[in-house]
């Protein structure tokens, strides 16, 4: 059975880097027959997919135009886990995230999804 | 980007009978080569992540039970609770997969009358 924990502080000032980490058990990070996705929900943009990071032969990432150049996912092996990076964050920034896992068999269909970890912008 | 919309965006129905929300996506999302829909839909309640119900517009995913069900094709896909219970209260929505960047639709609420 594959779990996501994730862990970050929920609260970061304007301006300041949102870091939080998605640890996989029951997977690898490195499969190629699976992609690891970070998602946001607020009630002003709704669910909002942020990006993914996956190994087909070597890492690729792909991320939302929305975040593009403030978003960095990256996978760690050693750990068996990966991670979201938002730099330059705002109040609009505000919101739950998620972490969560998709597999060939179901296409880009989300499976798999952290517990969620409500961050908040604010000074 | 694919923009996902789905009606109602509330809906009351009595215990045991019929729920129908509607999906509809503005460009289509069948891959005709493997002639498939890339289209899932989930089941949140509050303070849970959402839950994966159906993929491939009408796969159930396992452990799901079977009065939920999906259909459509292209750009028309409709998600059929056939007899609801207590537990099917939740916000619903449809996702595709088509393409990047993914998008959802902006939820249906589904409550008991």
């Amino acid at each position: 059975q594959v779990q996501l924990q994730q862990s970050g502080p929920g609260l970061v000032k304007p301006s300041q880097t949102l870091s939080l980490t998605c640890a996989i058990s029951g997977d690898s990070v490195s499969s190629n027959i699976v992609a690891w996705n970070w998602i946001r929900q607020s009630p002003s943009r709704g669910l909002e997919w942020l990006g993914r990071t996956y190994y087909r032969s070597k890492w690729n990432n792909d991320y939302a135009e929305s975040v593009k150049g403030r978003i960095t996912i990256n996978p760690d092996t050693s750990k068996n886990q990966f991670s979201l990076q938002l730099t330059s964050v705002t109040p609009e920034d505000t919101a739950f995230y998620y972490c969560a896992r998709t597999d060939d068999d179901r296409g880009g269909s989300f499976h798999y999804w952290g517990q969620g970890t409500l961050l908040t912008v604010s000074p | 980007d694919i923009v996902m919309t789905q009606s109602p965006d509330s809906l009351a129905v009595s215990l045991g009978e019929r729920a129908t929300i509607n999906c509809k996506s503005s460009q289509s999302v069948l891959h005709s080569s493997k002639n498939k829909n890339y289209l899932a839909w989930y089941q949140q309640k509050p303070g849970q992540p959402p839950k994966l119900l159906i993929y491939w517009a009408s796969t159930r995913e396992s452990g799901v039970p079977d009065r939920f069900s999906g259909s459509g094709s292209g750009t028309d896909f409709t998600l059929t609770i056939s007899s609801l219970r207590a537990e099917d209260v939740a916000v619903y929505y449809c996702q595709q997969y088509y393409n990047t960047p993914r998008t959802f639709g902006q939820g249906t609420k589904l409550e008991i009358k």
